[in-house]
C-alpha cells in the first residue's frame, strides 16, 4: 500500500459526459501528479501540482482540468468525454516538486466511456 | 526535449533465468533513475532507484547499473520467479526539474 488513495476505482459513463476523479496524497507529500494509461500503453504525464499550484503540464487536453485543494487532495476533471478517453488514470504523490523525488502511485481509476 | 527509450518492449524468460531491461536517456543533466513495477490491475510501485553518484545498486535479486558516459541504465533481475511477471518502467529525473520522464515499459513474462 503506497498511502495514495484514489476514488472511485471504476467509473462507467457515456460520451459527452463529465466526470471527476479524486486523489489523496501520502501524508506529508505536497506534490500530486496525474497520469493516463491507455490499454497496453505507457504512462502519459498529464499535470503536476505542488502545494496548490500548477508546476508542470504534459499532454493534457483542453477538455481536462485539475486542481489541488488546501488540504492537498487533488481532483482531475474530464469533460465532453470521448470513447478514446477510456483509460486508467493514476495519481502519484511525492514530498517535493522535484523530479528527483520518488513518486508513489495510487491504485488508479479505471474510466470506461461508452 | 528529454526522452527515455526502453528496450525490449516484451521479454519472455524461463523461471530461474536472468532478465535485463535497458533504458537510454537524452538529457545528460539527468541524475535520478527509478524503476517501477506494475502488476496487473495495480499502480506502478518503486522497486529500486539509483542516483548519478553511484554506478550500481543491488537489492536482493534486483540490481540497477548506470553508465553516465553512455547515458544508459539497466535493470537486472536474477533467478526470476513467476511473480516477477509484470510491466517494468524506467524513468529519469533532474535536480531542479519538475517532470519525471518515463520509458514506454517492458512487459516481462516468466514461464514456470
Amino acid at each position: 500500500d503506497s498511502g495514495v488513495t484514489q476514488t472511485p476505482k471504476h467509473l462507467i459513463t457515456a460520451t459527452g459526459q463529465r466526470v471527476t476523479l479524486r486523489c489523496s496524497p501520502r501524508s506529508g507529500d505536497l506534490s500530486v501528479y496525474w497520469y493516463q494509461q491507455s490499454l497496453d500503453q505507457g504512462l502519459q504525464f498529464l499535470i503536476q501540482y505542488y502545494n496548490g499550484e500548477e508546476r508542470a503540464k504534459g499532454n493534457i487536453l483542453e477538455r481536462f482540468s485539475a486542481q489541488q485543494f488546501p488540504d492537498l487532495h487533488s481532483e482531475l476533471n474530464l469533460s465532453s468525454l470521448e470513447l478514446g478517453d477510456s483509460a486508467l488514470y493514476f495519481c502519484a504523490s511525492s514530498a517535493s516538486s522535484s523530479s528527483t523525488d520518488t513518486q508513489y502511485f495510487g491504485p488508479g481509476t479505471r474510466l470506461t466511456v461508452l | 526535449g528529454e526522452n527515455v527509450e526502453q528496450h525490449p518492449s516484451t521479454l519472455s524468460v524461463q523461471e530461474g533465468d536472468s532478465a535485463v531491461i535497458k533504458c537510454t536517456y537524452s538529457d545528460s543533466a539527468s541524475n535520478y533513475f527509478p524503476w517501477y513495477k506494475q502488476e496487473l490491475g495495480k499502480g506502478p510501485q518503486l522497486i529500486i532507484d539509483i542516483r548519478s553518484n553511484v554506478g550500481e545498486k543491488k537489492d536482493q535479486r534486483i540490481a540497477v547499473t548506470l553508465n553516465k558516459t553512455a547515458k544508459h541504465f539497466s535493470l537486472h533481475i536474477t533467478e526470476t520467479q513467476p511473480e516477477d511477471s509484470a510491466v517494468y518502467f524506467c524513468a529519469a529525473g533532474i535536480t531542479g526539474g519538475f517532470k519525471t520522464i518515463f520509458g514506454a515499459g517492458t512487459r516481462l513474462f516468466v514461464k514456470a
